[in-house]
């Protein structure tokens, strides 16, 4: 089965300065790759997805993403964090023979200072 | 267009009580999800509906969790005599179509056990 591993549960950033969150995941093959964020009193809402090709994803709100198959990472940044970049973000990851199933990290929740 | 609702936002129950979650689906979503996120925790897998397909039940805790989807739409998670361990935020996640991986979420429903 796989898993997922967020080694960062908190981490506060300046408005303004790059961003990086770290995940690593286990699983015996590639799988699909995911990043969600999660606003105070929010669902999850899709950033970033990787399924297969170039290994460097955009995603929405100025967010990017490298998959890393030798580091067996997938590593979330952003060049220029807002203050509305404040919340929970959740990596992802599916087996690429069940389709349907997400196995989350626990979250690491991002504090932006002015 | 209209996202995934769930109801109640909130939920504090007494041990031993029962609970009804609900979930509306996005129109159209053959796809539905539950996951559960407690304190300090990703997110746990639940129950996964597809169609008019037998439910994937592997992620329910106990056999008190039970769901039923009705008319390929509205879901409905229920708790048997709960229990403070069940305290978490209950999530409902939907998608166009199982292979897409695009999960839509929902704001959730808090349940506290008290």
């Amino acid at each position: 089965a796989q898993s997922v591993t967020q080694p960062d549960i908190h981490i506060t950033v300046s408005e303004g300065a790059s961003l990086e969150l770290r995940c690593n995941y286990s699983y015996g093959a590639t799988p699909y790759l995911f990043w969600y964020v999660q606003s105070p009193g929010q669902g999850l809402q899709l950033l970033l997805k990787y399924f297969s090709g170039d290994t460097l994803v955009q995603g929405i709100k100025g967010f990017e993403a490298e998959f890393k198959r030798s580091q067996s990472s997938f590593n979330l940044r952003k060049p220029s964090v807002h203050w509305s970049d404040a919340a929970e973000y959740f990596c992802a990851v599916g087996a690429r023979s069940n389709d349907y199933k997400l196995s989350f990290g626990a979250g690491t929740t991002v504090t932006v200072r002015a | 267009g209209a996202g995934v609702s769930q109801s109640p936002s909130n939920k504090v129950t007494e041990k031993g009580k029962d609970v009804e979650l609900r979930c509306d689906p996005i129109s159209g979503h053959t796809a539905l999800y539950w996951y559960r996120q407690s304190l300090g925790q990703g997110l746990e897998f639940l129950i996964y509906f597809q169609g008019n397909s037998a439910p994937d039940k592997s992620g329910l805790p106990s056999d008190r969790f039970s769901a039923e989807r009705t008319g390929g739409s509205v879901s409905t998670l229920t708790i048997q005599r709960t229990q403070q361990e069940d305290s978490a935020v209950y999530l409902c996640a939907s998608s166009l179509r199982t292979s897409g991986y695009e999960q839509y979420f929902g704001p959730g429903t808090r349940l506290t056990v008290t």
